[in-house]
């Protein structure tokens, strides 16, 4: 069954403490995946996308690598702006997509 | 810049009335994509659509129809509205058949259904 999973569902961090979430998933034939931030009672944010296994990319504070089975998103030195969930979606093959439940991360001062 | 834009931000109705969401985007992308989004559910896809006037069903289809007339537009009809329809609802769109078929959503629109 194709199904995408985040750890940990929320992380509390000082700020300046680096840490990595993650996403693990089980799709056939894997199109592409995307990290999304999102900001309470707002639509999820675009990030990344990352399409094969070794590839990352980077913004700010944030990045993103790819794995066959899982991705993580990287945050170094956070600040309490980086506050928000973030979530993990894989495209398994046309139109069809499978959403992670997300990460709530808390950055404190 | 990549924009998609909702119709209303927060929205209540009643039991039994019909409810227009409606989804607009500017990138004059193919694919366009309704979900809701409920606490520990995540996002569930409600419909898609990736060409005027063509439709999917998603994973959660029932109490719910769309509308495609124009290529930038993207309307999804609560027909009866029922309490168990209360969610965030969520409009995305993306370019298809490119490396890029990330989607973009919009800014969501609460639902309340009294």
């Amino acid at each position: 069954e194709d199904q995408v999973t985040q750890s940990p569902e929320a992380l509390r961090l000082q700020e300046g403490e680096s840490s990595s979430l993650n996403c693990s998933y089980t799709v056939s034939g894997l199109r592409g995946l995307f990290w999304y931030r999102q900001d309470p009672g707002k639509g999820p944010e675009f990030l990344f996308t990352l399409y094969s296994a070794g590839e990352e990319k980077e913004k700010e504070r944030l990045k993103a690598t790819l794995t066959k089975k899982e991705s993580f998103l990287h945050i170094t030195a956070p600040k309490p702006e980086d506050s928000a969930t973030y979530l993990c979606a894989v495209q398994a093959n046309f139109n069809k997509f499978y959403f992670g439940s997300g990460t709530k991360l808390n950055v404190k001062p | 810049d990549v924009k998609v834009t909702q119709s209303s931000r927060y929205l209540v109705k009643r039991t039994g009335e019909k409810v227009f969401l409606e989804c607009v985007q500017d990138m004059d992308h193919e694919n366009m994509f309704w979900y809701r989004q409920d606490p520990g559910l995540g996002l569930r896809l409600i419909y898609f659509s990736y060409d005027v006037k063509m439709k999917e069903k998603g994973d959660i289809p029932e109490g719910y129809s769309v509308s495609r007339e124009k290529k930038e537009r993207f309307s999804l009809i609560l027909e009866s509205a029922s309490t168990n329809q209360t969610s965030m609802y969520l409009c995305a769109s993306s370019f298809p058949r490119t490396e890029q078929e990330t989607q973009y959503f919009g800014p969501g629109t609460r639902l309340l259904v009294l």
